[in-house]
């Protein structure tokens, strides 16, 4: 079965420290992947994508992510966190032999970054 | 450029009663999708829309739920009786697929309370 994993329920890091939010992948080829953040009663907005390509994608808002496919691993990075970078982060993965192209979401993050 | 939109933003309603939710994604958009997400848990995919065809309704429970996106703009999700455990919030997005596939807009949801 296709799936996404997010380890960690909550990721806590002082400001101005590098952060990192895990998410591992369990898909069948080469898959395309996602990072999608949500703040308080908003909707998800997009960060960054791996589609093909250098395996360092940068995103929104500085935020970058590294796709090692012999660890089915694409975690996000930021260098220098901010207390603005508190939210919810879901990794998504979509299928790449699904013509719908739908959004398989893990579980999702909680990111604190203490002042 | 408008984003996508979602109304009513908060719903409650009793067990066995009936509820919609309408979403206006954003112009231009062919695909359109709703999906579910429970308090603690991802967004899981209900059903997805390409113009007005149904392209994945696979894990959409057609006993008590439809959808339908007349004329390939809006689109209307009705549950119809609602049960304990449709309590989540009902984000919508669109995208550009399968032109540009890879990028999904989310509204900022309706959370929905079943008492």
């Amino acid at each position: 079965a296709q799936s996404v994993a997010q380890p960690e329920d909550q990721v806590k890091v002082a400001e101005g420290n590098p952060l990192t939010v895990k998410c591992t992948y369990s898909v069948s080829g080469n898959p395309y992947l996602f990072w999608y953040v949500q703040y308080p009663n908003r909707g998800l907005q997009f960060l960054l994508k791996y589609i093909t390509g250098d395996n360092l994608v940068k995103g929104s808002y500085g935020f970058e992510a590294e796709f090692n496919k012999s660890q089915t691993s694409f975690h996000l990075k930021k260098p220098s966190a901010l207390v603005s970078d508190s939210a919810l982060y879901f990794c998504a993965v979509s299928p790449p032999m699904d013509s719908s192209y739908k959004l398989i979401f893990g579980s999702g993050t909680r990111l604190l970054v203490r002042p | 450029e408008a984003g996508v939109a979602q109304s009513p933003r908060y719903k409650i309603i009793e067990k066995r009663q009936s509820v919609a939710f309408w979403c206006n994604p954003i112009s231009g958009h062919a695909t359109l999708y709703w999906y579910q997400q429970i308090l603690g848990q991802g967004p899981k995919l209900l059903i997805q829309f390409q113009n007005n065809g149904v392209v994945d309704d696979s894990q959409l429970p057609k006993d008590r739920f439809s959808a339908e996106r007349l004329k390939g703009v809006d689109s209307t999700l009705k549950i119809q009786p609602a049960k304990l455990e449709d309590s989540a919030v009902y984000l919508c997005a669109s995208s550009l697929a399968p032109d540009r596939p890879y990028e999904q807009y989310f509204g900022p949801g309706t959370r929905l309370t079943v008492t």
